[in-house]
């Protein structure tokens, strides 16, 4: 029983390039984060998506960053344009979509993304 | 200062020795989550711990929660050179939402 999946594991991109990160939430899982974590920091919340619907998009940036979790597939975080200020570890989490109030959340090992 | 803080910021301990970090958070919740990262890898669920609940425990891992004080603190007791790592406290924004992380409390554990 696979974790949450992540990949690439690492990624670097120039300047103005795209970078795509995919995640594969833990089986039976249906809810989706991004967190960005730059380095010494913690993590900063990003998006938060059930399948084919953005529940939470408060941290995402107004431009360039777009994220999905279609049907079928693993969620997609996007990057467009990407600046070197774009390089950190991005986490995926997943959920389970049933829950008792409390939302534990089973992380991926991350995608690095090195802009140069 | 934002939801979710650990104190301290970075924590050298020899084997043996107990750890205490603490978090403190600014709005009402439901519950408090521990988590640890190991370098490099992802974020590792630890406990939780409910509003309704004043202490917890799991193995060598003591968590503690004061409402009124808007506080918890996580006490690992006996360390090993494996706990080494960062730990954050993390809470939810409304019930079953995404979670709100602090900036952690890095741990070193001298063999």
């Amino acid at each position: 029983n696979a974790g949450v999946m992540q990949n690439p594991r690492h990624l670097v991109r120039r300047r103005g390039q795209e970078a795509r990160l995919r995640c594969s939430p833990m089986k039976g899982h249906s809810h989706v984060y991004w967190y960005r974590q730059l380095p010494e920091e913690g993590l900063k919340f990003m998006v938060y998506l059930q399948k084919e619907n953005i529940i939470d998009e408060s941290g995402m940036p107004k431009e360039r960053f777009s994220a999905e979790f279609p049907k079928e597939g693993p969620s997609i975080l996007r990057i467009q344009q990407v600046v070197r200020g774009d390089s950190a570890a991005y986490f995926c989490a997943s959920s389970p979509g049933q829950y008792s109030g409390a939302n534990v959340l089973t992380f991926g090992a991350g995608s690095r993304l090195t802009v140069l | 200062s934002q939801q979710g803080e650990e104190d301290p910021q970075a924590l050298s301990i020899q084997e043996g020795e107990n750890a205490t970090m603490n978090c403190s958070y600014k709005t009402s919740i439901n519950n408090l989550q521990w988590y640890r990262q190991n370098s490099g890898r992802g974020l590792v669920h630890l406990i939780l711990i409910r509003s309704n609940e004043r202490e917890k425990h799991s193995g060598r891992l003591r968590v503690t929660l004061d409402t009124s004080k808007k506080s918890s603190s996580l006490l690992i007791t006996a360390s090993r050179a494996a706990d080494t790592a960062s730990y954050f406290c993390a809470t939810p924004q409304t019930s079953g939402s995404r979670l709100t992380f602090g900036e952690g409390t890095q741990l070193t554990v001298n063999p």
